[in-house]
């Protein structure tokens, strides 16, 4: 079965630490999406990647990294300058970014707390 | 500027009487709209899509969403409510941004709970 698969499912930062965020596709997609999801606020688009070793970033991408080394991986780094890092994290794909009428698949999400 | 507003935060109905989830949209262009639906702690599941095709858009689990350019809205129906429809519902505008393809911008989310 075809899908994305986000791990781990919880996770948990230390004040000053880097955290990853794992996110891996099967379907052949180019184009990969992080979003982040707090209550009430819909989604936010942090990075997307548009095609392999390429990257822009989204609307609240201040604190955090990714890379885009394989079609099939797009990880996120959440790093200690993100001062609220705590959030639902879903990472998306689609076909093609290329035109506006691609529905994004997303995966189950990684919960980060900060302990 | 484009825009989404799903006008109620949350609906309670029934199970068995129809559910409306309403969304108002703001584009300049002939926009894609989707509705997604989420589960508790669960990624996002597309629902249906319009693209510019025929204006009443049937999805998947009974629902259907019909397109009205003169109202600017995309509401979300469904005839008999279950109770496994119980969830957070996701309208959804795509517009295409020059050089950089295709975005989504999401609304709030309309939390759907269904009564016994």
């Amino acid at each position: 079965d075809g899908g994305i698969t986000q791990s781990p499912k919880y996770l948990f930062r230390k004040e000053g630490q880097n955290v990853t965020l794992s996110c891996e596709q099967n379907l052949n997609h180019d184009a990969m999406y992080w979003y982040r999801q707090d209550p009430g606020q819909g989604l936010r688009l942090i990075y997307y990647s548009q095609i392999v070793n390429d990257f822009q970033k989204g609307d609240i991408a201040e604190g955090y990294s990714v890379s885009r080394e394989k079609k099939e991986s797009f990880p996120l780094t959440v790093t200690s300058a993100q001062k609220n890092p705590t959030a639902f994290y879903l990472c998306a794909s689609s076909l093609t970014e290329l035109y506006s009428n691609q529905p994004q698949h997303f995966g189950d999400g990684t919960r980060l707390s900060i302990l | 500027a484009q825009s989404v507003t799903q006008l109620d935060s949350h609906v309670s109905v029934s199970e068995g009487t129809p559910v409306l989830l309403r969304c108002n949209y703001s584009s300049s262009y002939s926009p894609s709209l989707f509705w997604y639906v989420q589960h508790p702690n669960k990624g996002l599941q597309l629902l249906l899509k319009y693209t510019s095709a025929a204006t009443l858009v049937k999805g998947i689990n009974g629902f259907e969403a019909e397109f009205k350019k003169s109202e600017t809205s995309f509401h979300l129906t469904k005839p008999s409510a279950h109770m496994s429809d119980a969830a957070e519902y996701f309208c959804v505008v795509s517009v295409r941004i020059y050089n950089q393809g295709g975005k989504l911008i999401f609304g709030q989310g309309t939390e759907l709970s269904v009564k016994p």
